[in-house]
């Protein structure tokens, strides 16, 4: 079936660092991908996406490419901040007679000032 | 403009007695989903509706959850007997339509804890 694995956390970084999380998802067909952002106490919100092969996703200097050849939707920031700390997650989602969007486990950022 | 409503918040409750959490999707989408969060176990698609109908309730644990959507603007989340293992926060999302590409939109969740 469809899945999606993300790294693991934390991750800890100093504020202006380079973020990466990486992402790769297992599905047939031509699944659209997402990164959402989880704020404590709040419920997830859409980051960025791209509904097919080659899109770049892009949001609040976070970006990330659908590689079609590695499976791979991995999300990067050339400068994080200290507000951008949160959980990350990766999804995926298709319409296969029905409508599911399966996330990954999610990854903690910590931005250190 | 509102967002997904949900209610209550947080709910504290003593193992079997009965749970009802609400949720209130934006107005015109037609895609409603349940969610289930823990730390074990990440975030688990519980059940979702298209146009009030159920359309797969495989992810629901067992017979002690139910849910429904009597019509386009309220569903209830319903476990009885509510046990400790069921502690989570759960979310309701709302989307338009079942295409593929789209973005869900989530409420901020009702954080549950059984005793």
């Amino acid at each position: 079936g469809d899945s999606v694995t993300q790294m693991e956390g934390p991750v800890t970084l100093s504020e202006e660092a380079f973020l990466t999380i990486n992402c790769t998802y297992t599905a047939t067909g031509y699944p659209s991908l997402f990164w959402y952002v989880q704020y404590p106490g709040e419920g997830l919100q859409l980051l960025l996406k791209a509904t097919k092969a080659d899109d770049k996703g892009s949001n609040k200097g976070f970006e990330a490419t659908y590689r079609k050849e590695t499976t791979s939707f991995h999300l990067e920031k050339g400068s994080v901040q200290v507000s951008d700390s949160a959980v990350y997650f990766c999804a995926l989602s298709r319409n296969t007679g029905g409508f599911k969007t399966i996330f990954g486990a999610g990854t903690r950022l910590f931005v250190k000032a | 403009d509102a967002g997904v409503i949900q209610s209550p918040r947080h709910e504290v409750t003593e193992m079997g007695q009965e749970v009802t959490l609400r949720c209130k999707p934006i107005s015109g989408h037609n895609s409603l989903f349940w969610y289930r969060q823990t730390m074990m176990r990440g975030l688990e698609l519980l059940i979702y509706f298209n146009n009030n109908v159920p359309i797969d309730d495989s992810g629901m644990p067992e017979d002690r959850f139910s849910a429904k959507m009597p019509n386009a603007s309220f569903s209830t989340l319903k476990i009885q007997p509510s046990e400790p293992r069921d502690s989570a926060v759960y979310f309701c999302a709302s989307t338009v339509g079942l295409a593929g590409s789209g973005e869900l939109f989530f409420g901020e969740g009702s954080r549950l804890t059984v005793l």
